[in-house]
């Protein structure tokens, strides 16, 4: 089945470090790939996604690049603010044979950003 | 209102006691879904809605879970004889049509005591 493997948190970083969270992936069709945001005492956001091989998502400097050789979608942004302290999760949705939006989540790397 | 909405927010139950919980979907959107989040863990899918019915609830853990979507808007969660495994927070989504963004709420986090 579908699976989506992120790198071991928490991740601490200093203001303006850059960051990189690694997932990857395991997919029976041709996922689409997302990232969450989950900020404190906040319900899950879309950070960005990308629906085919070799697409870029961004969004608030935040950047993924769907790579179907290496089955990954690692997250990074070259100068973290505190502000980006937050769970981030990877997601994909599997378009194989399935007509909706059902979701398949890493279980979520925890980023804390000291000033 | 402008989002998802899930009520309530927090519920503690004692073991074996029936509890419902409700979700408010965006206006129009056609799609819903649950999913379930332990601690430490992402979100795992229990079941999605396409209007009325459920088109997909192969995520329910077992018997004692059931949703429904009479109206094919608000939603509601149910769960049989609690056990302490059922702590968790429930998170719920919608989405205009089932391949559309999906945008979720803020979550009911449920204690069984």
């Amino acid at each position: 089945g579908d699976s989506v493997t992120q790198m071991e948190g928490p991740v601490t970083l200093s203001e303006e470090a850059f960051l990189t969270i690694n997932c990857t992936y395991t997919a029976t069709g041709y996922p689409s790939l997302f990232w969450y945001v989950q900020y404190p005492g906040e319900g899950l956001q879309l950070l960005l996604k990308a629906t085919k091989a070799d697409d870029k998502g961004s969004n608030k400097g935040f950047e993924a690049t769907y790579r179907k050789e290496t089955t990954s979608f690692h997250l990074e942004k070259g100068s973290v603010q505190v502000s980006d302290s937050a769970v981030y999760f990877c997601a994909l949705r599997d378009a194989g044979g399935t007509s909706y939006g059902k979701l398949t989540f890493g279980q979520g790397t925890i980023l804390t950003v000291h000033p | 209102g402008a989002g998802v909405s899930q009520t309530p927010s927090n519920k503690v139950t004692e073991k074996g006691k029936y509890v419902e919980l409700r979700c408010d979907p965006i206006s129009g959107h056609t799609a819903l879904y649950w999913y379930r989040q332990s601690l430490g863990q992402g979100p795992e899918f229990l079941i999605y809605f396409q209007g009325t019915g459920a088109a997909d609830d192969s995520g329910l853990p077992n018997d004692r879970f059931f949703a429904v979507r009479p109206e094919g808007s608000v939603s509601t969660l149910k769960i049989q004889r609690t056990e302490r495994g059922d702590s968790a927070v429930y998170l719920c989504a919608s989405s205009l049509g089932g391949t559309d963004e999906a945008f979720f709420g803020q979550g009911t986090r449920l204690t069984v005591v």
